[in-house]
């Protein structure tokens, strides 16, 4: 069985700096996804980047990009020029198949707190 | 678009009185997903659906939970009789095919 593990249940960043938030996964699939969702305070779940397996590239929007290590089984996402608005929760998520709709397998989450 | 609709948003009701969720998935999206998220447990998926099938209900805690697609566009999630341990936020999430899930605003349940 898939399994995902976020081994830091809290991080702290000072505003403007960069922080990275772990994941690794546990698969024997090749064909999979891999993503990461925020939640702030208001509860609502927002993707903030999604990654497909059988790309090499690592994906990235503006701020946000993820270190994707197929081999190590890792899923890394790294917050730039941290902004007060990115505090949440962040939490990793696998789904595997490409032809389907499959569940997501979640983290259990990291609370990100952002400094002024 | 209008994302993913959740009514009501608060639902505050005593011990042993059925509740209904609702969700109104994404136009296009032919899977949707229940969650229910608590402090304890985390995010646990309840039940989802492709193309309105069942596919997977083996999070639903107990026989008090069910879950219904009539069609595309509507899903209910019922708890007949509601338990103060129930009390948590319900997602409701859809996506289309081989894409990523899209969250309504949830459901957050007290029960008392």
């Amino acid at each position: 069985a898939q399994t995902v593990t976020q081994s830091q249940p809290e991080m702290s960043v000072q505003e403007a700096e960069t922080v990275t938030l772990s994941c690794t996964y546990d698969t024997s699939e090749s064909d999979y996804y891999l993503f990461w969702y925020k939640q702030p305070p208001s509860r609502q779940m927002i993707l903030v980047i999604r990654q497909e397996a059988y790309k090499q590239q690592n994906a990235t929007e503006n701020r946000f990009s993820v270190n994707f290590q197929k081999a190590a089984k890792s899923f890394s996402l790294k917050i730039s020029d941290s902004q007060l608005g990115d505090a949440a929760m962040y939490f990793c998520a696998y789904r595997r198949g490409r032809d389907s709709n499959y569940q997501l397998i979640w983290g259990a989450g990291t609370k990100l707190i952002i400094k002024p | 678009d209008a994302g993913v609709i959740q009514s009501p948003r608060h639902e505050v009701t005593e011990m042993g009185q059925e509740v209904t969720l609702r969700c109104k998935p994404i136009s296009g999206h032919n899977s949707l997903f229940w969650y229910r998220q608590t402090m304890m447990r985390g995010l646990e998926l309840l039940i989802y659906f492709n193309n309105n099938v069942p596919i997977d209900d083996s999070g639903m805690p107990e026989d008090r939970f069910s879950a219904k697609m009539p069609n595309a566009s509507f899903s209910t999630l019922k708890i007949q009789p509601s338990e103060p341990r129930d009390s948590a936020v319900y997602f409701c999430a859809s996506s289309p095919r081989d894409r990523e899930q899209y969250f309504g605003p949830g459901t957050r349940l007290t029960v008392t």
